[in-house]
């Protein structure tokens, strides 16, 4: 167990649907950040939080929005669903916003049909 | 843009085999450089690490010296065990102040045989 936590594990949904990822971070870690695995494009960073406030974006897309609440958990909104974002989705955290090795959760599976 | 490539698996090989898994990668500045490696069903993990030119990380077996005048990071193991069957994923990041981001490799699934 790493300690960081991601809901749900798996997630099936159709085309056009909302579906909210949730990470709780390792204790102690004040960063958060999101990557996106799939078979054609590898793993892509998405989004980085510290603290709360967004500190380094990638490639996500517009349909996406991530947030990190006062309790330092984060959750990924992923909106307008199509049949291309199905993917792994990994929440992965740190200690600080620079320099530290990344903890990453197991994961979460979406399916969009 | 910084980018990391790392060689397409599968590799296959026997017990006790010598594993070598390579990596280039492109950055601006002066990257750190990881390996780390997903077992089936589960999240990434940390595998080892080296912050500057020259440093070797290591850890279970698993050895990688950061060359910069090659830019590679390579990882090798000796005497690979069938437990060391999992996908390897070179990385790098750079300190920038807007935050923490890896860039990572395709990955490279190896699988051994009794």
């Amino acid at each position: 167990d790493s300690g960081v936590t991601q809901t749900p594990k798996h997630l099936i949904t159709a085309t056009g649907q909302r579906v909210t990822l949730r990470c709780s971070p390792r204790s102690g870690d004040l960063s958060v950040y999101w990557y996106q695995q799939s078979l054609d494009q590898g793993l892509q960073f998405l989004i980085q939080y510290y603290n709360g406030e967004e500190r380094a974006k990638g490639n996500i897309l517009e349909r996406f929005s991530a947030q990190q609440f006062p309790d330092l958990h984060s959750e990924l909104n992923l909106s307008s669903l199509e049949l291309g974002d199905s993917a792994l989705y990994f929440c992965a955290s740190s200690v600080a916003a620079q320099g530290n090795v990344l903890t990453f959760g197991a994961g979460s599976r979406l399916t969009v049909l | 843009g910084d980018s990391v490539t790392q060689m397409e698996g599968p590799v296959t090989l026997s017990e006790e085999a010598f594993l070598t898994i390579n990596c280039t990668y492109t950055a601006t500045g002066y990257p750190s450089l990881f390996w780390y490696v997903q077992y089936p069903g589960e999240g990434l993990q940390l595998l080892l690490k080296a912050t500057k030119a020259d440093d070797k990380g290591s850890n279970k077996g698993f050895e990688a010296t950061y060359r910069k005048e090659t830019t590679s990071f390579h990882l090798e193991k000796g005497s690979v065990q069938v437990s060391d069957s999992a996908v390897y994923f070179c990385a790098l990041g750079t300190l920038k102040a807007a935050g923490n981001k890896l860039t990572f490799g395709g990955g490279t699934r190896v699988l051994v045989k009794p």
